[in-house]
Formats: C-alpha cells, structure tokens, sequence
C-alpha cells in the first residue's frame, strides 16, 4: 500500500508568514509524529498523536507552532509568523501503535528567507 | 529527561571490515529498541528492531542489547560503501508514550 505522503515537499516563504504542512499517514495507523530535522542534526520531537487521546505537544518550540489531526488521519503542522530559524525539514511518521515501527514520510523542506 | 546518546562520528570503517555503532539511554524501564537508517537528504528507515536481552541478528545486521547496561548496538558485517549513512538509535520511553530518537552516529565505509 501507499507509504506515508507530505506536502508541499519544498516551501520557501517570507520570515512573517504563516505555513501549513500536511502529512497523510499510513491507512489504519494510529500514531502520528512530527520532526524538525536541520542540516546535518538529529531529529527533533516536535508532536505525537495517538488515537483520540490528547497529543503531547512536548516538544513544540513555541506557541507559533500548532499541530492537528483530523478524523484520526490527516495532520497539518502551522508555523505562525514563520522566523529564519525555523528553516529545516519536517518529517512526519506514522506507525500502527505508539509502539510499532515508525514508517517516515519523505519531508518538507521548509526555506524561511 | 530521557535520553538517547550516541556518539556523532564520523565512524570510518574500510570496506569489508565490521562496523560498530553504539547508543546508551537513560531510561531504565525502556522496552524497545530500534536502529534507522538515514541516507543523505532521505528520511530515516528502519533497519532493525530488538527487545530482550542479547544479539538478533538479520543478514549482515547484528543488534545487540543489554538493559542492565542501558546498552544498545549495532554491527555491521562486510561493510561496503552502500553502508555510508546515518544510523539513528530509537528507544521506547518506559510510559509507552513515545520513541526517543538519539542524535545518530555518520558511518562512512572507505574502498
């Protein structure tokens, strides 16, 4: 079947503006996380969904950063008021359980001029 | 706060040779371990996954566990240039919550 699918796969936007990313997890997964990954650094946590469970948004840097996930599938990051800093890509992963593998989307390389 | 270490690298290993990458966590009652595979602008892929205690090995993949020692690792066997990547150590915190990824160790395999 289909792996997990991101869009825009690349995005370059103006420091001030908002984005949104999207991640189409795998059918049936029940987990859903989102990363930051930049140049050359380790993957950062930045959210997790788990059924219809509350997220744990531990690892978002700031209130400029939102996540949801609706009907238990589809999840859209926003970056509000997007900064230089932010630039990296985003991965999202899906697995069956909290538990399971983690099956990676392949990013969002997101450019903030 | 729970942690996953890994040494950055590089880690060069000449082709053929055995490969030896290693990752400490520091939560006990962690349950789960899984090493990834990153190549260069490519999203991570899991190579393996181990639960208890001692090695598990799948082709030229062997990890390697030991909770007393809060230790995990992975060997490579006949490295070849293919092997040239990121390999990133995954741990399930003890709450079941989530995965805990280590920073990963870069591995390059010289001809």
């Amino acid at each position: 079947g289909a792996g997990v699918s991101q869009s825009p796969s690349n995005k370059v936007t103006e420091k001030g503006k908002d984005v949104e990313l999207r991640c189409d997890p795998i059918s049936g997964h029940t987990a859903l996380y989102w990363y930051r990954q930049s140049l050359g650094q380790g993957l950062e946590f930045l959210i997790y969904f788990q059924g219809n469970s509350a997220p744990d948004k531990s690892g978002l840097p700031s209130d400029r950063f939102s996540a949801e996930r609706t009907g238990g599938s589809v999840s859209t990051l926003t970056i509000q008021r997007t900064q230089q800093e932010d630039s990296a890509v985003y991965l999202c992963a899906s697995s069956l359980a909290n538990t399971d593998t983690q099956y990676f989307g392949p990013g969002t390389r997101l450019t903030v001029l | 706060q729970k942690e996953v270490e890994q040494n950055s690298g590089p880690l060069s290993v000449p082709e053929g040779a055995i490969a030896s990458l290693n990752c400490t966590y520091s939560d006990r009652g962690s349950q789960s371990f899984f090493w990834y595979r990153q190549y260069s602008g490519k999203s991570p892929e899991l190579i393996m996954s181990i639960y208890s205690n001692g090695d598990k090995e799948d082709g030229r993949f062997t990890a390697q566990l030991n909770k007393a020692s809060q230790y995990v690792s992975l060997l490579i066997r006949d490295s070849q240039p293919s092997d040239s990547a990121t390999y990133l150590c995954a741990v399930l915190d003890s709450s079941a919550s989530k995965i805990i990824f280590g920073s990963g160790t870069r591995l390059s395999i010289r001809p």
